[in-house]
């Protein structure tokens, strides 16, 4: 079956903008996640729904980040008022029912911010 | 004290040669563990997971967990030039069971 799809794949945009990364979760998951991916480095955890719930949302960086998942299927991240330290990779993972939460991710959206 | 830690690498085997990844991690509250390998450029893509103590064997993958001394790791037999890739490790704690990454183990099997 597909996988998680996230849009778009590249990004670019200019400093002071806004910019909206979409996820579409692996039909049947019940969990997302968002995360930053630097180079050489893990996945960092940005934030983390439950159905349309956003149980977490510890790993955000500050304000000017939020995301929303309104019917409990795909799910937006919104960065305002971008800086060039917000240039990464976003990776969206989703997990099946299930105590273990595995996660599968998507192709991710590199963002870079000029 | 970052919460799961990984060798970077590069650790470089030969051909058929089995390949000894480690991890630990910091929380001895964390539950699940899993390994992730992410070839470059690509997403991390799901290998294996454990969550009690002892071996798990998958084919020629096997991840070993040790939670007293808070010690994971994964062997792959019969290396192969394909499985060279970044090998993610990371653990779960808490009621949501939020993941930690560490940042990966380079790995480089030569022909």
């Amino acid at each position: 079956g597909a996988g998680v799809s996230q849009s778009p794949r590249y990004k670019v945009t200019k400093r002071g903008q806004d910019v909206a990364l979409r996820c579409d979760p692996i039909s049947g998951h019940v969990s997302l996640y968002w995360y930053r991916q630097a180079l050489g480095q893990g996945p960092e955890f940005l934030t983390y729904f439950n159905y349309e719930a956003q149980q977490d949302k510890s790993g955000l960086p500050n304000d000017r980040f939020s995301a929303e998942r309104p019917e409990g299927s795909i799910s937006t991240l919104t960065i305002q008022r971008t800086e060039q330290r917000d240039s990464a990779m976003y990776r969206c993972a989703s997990s099946p029912p299930g105590p273990l939460d595995e996660q599968y991710f998507g192709p991710g959206t590199r963002l870079t911010v000029t | 004290q970052k919460e799961v830690e990984q060798n970077s690498g590069p650790l470089s085997v030969p051909e058929g040669a089995i390949a000894s990844l480690n991890c630990t991690y910091s929380d001895r509250g964390s539950q699940s563990f899993f390994w992730y390998r992410q070839y470059s450029g690509k997403s991390p893509e799901l290998i294996m997971f454990i969550y009690s103590n002892g071996d798990k064997e998958d084919g020629r993958f096997t991840a070993q967990l040790n939670k007293a001394s808070q010690y994971v790791s994964l062997l792959i037999r019969d290396s192969q030039p394909s499985d060279s890739a970044t090998y993610l490790c990371a653990v779960t704690r808490g009621i949501f069971n939020k993941f930690y990454f560490g940042s990966g183990t380079k790995l480089n099997v030569k022909p």
